[in-house]
């Protein structure tokens, strides 16, 4: 199974709200990514945790806050964002950062974000 | 600074007619050679890993290849279904999957 999922699927939220994005993965990962996706875009990078810890931050404003409760979940908490942050965000697994041969990620279905 | 370019940025085939899409790379280090399909509102989709030149990957009517420079995704006998945007990503000496464009594949019936 190499199966990741993300909740909701949908979410519209105002300049003012505060919501979280879920993923999960029971592959036994140990490395976690979010990604941002605009339309007609690659995917971009925004956060990478192995074994829960937060590896690298891609300058990603603090109206993002990505969270690591354990091994199978990765948390996007998010507030005061803005129109421009719109996009499809994406949750990967992989079996870790480390080794000599990059091991692939695997990608949820995303969430679709619309800031009103 | 790593680099992939994917070409073309789209192609437009009838079905049952192959070809390939080309993805050119300047990575640092390779440690890897990915290739993802996605469809429309969609996360990527896993197809393949490649780590050496000359290694080959084959499932259904894909099939990728890799030289020192480029990887190349030839589509065998292609059909509707195989429309979609197909990706391609290295991974060199650091932890990011660096990106090509992407190549929008449109199969007509």
């Amino acid at each position: 199974d190499t199966e990741v999922t993300q909740t909701p699927k949908h979410l519209v939220m105002g300049m003012t709200n505060k919501k979280s994005l879920k993923c999960e993965q029971h592959m036994g990962h140990r490395a976690m990514y979010w990604y941002k996706q605009k339309a007609k875009k690659p995917p971009e990078l925004m956060f990478v945790y192995s074994y829960e810890k937060l590896s690298i931050n891609e300058s990603v404003p603090s109206r993002f806050s990505p969270e690591c409760p354990n091994s199978s979940l990765l948390n996007l908490h998010l507030h005061a964002l803005q129109p421009e942050d719109s996009a499809l965000y994406l949750c990967a697994s992989s079996r870790s950062l480390i080794g000599l041969a990059a091991s692939e990620q695997y990608f949820g279905p995303g969430t679709r974000l619309t800031v009103t | 600074e790593d680099q992939v370019t994917q070409s073309p940025e789209a192609l437009r085939l009838q079905e049952g007619e192959s070809s390939s899409l080309n993805c050119s790379y300047t990575v640092s280090g390779l440690r890897g050679l990915f290739w993802y399909r996605q469809d429309p509102g969609k996360g990527p989709e896993f197809l393949f890993t490649l780590y050496s030149a000359g290694e080959e990957k084959e499932k259904e009517r894909l099939k990728a290849t890799l030289t020192k420079k480029e990887s190349f995704l030839h589509i065998t006998a292609p059909k509707p279904e195989d429309s979609a945007t197909y990706l391609c990503a290295g991974k060199g000496g650091s932890e990011k999957l660096v990106f090509g464009k992407g190549t929008k594949l449109t199969v007509n019936p």
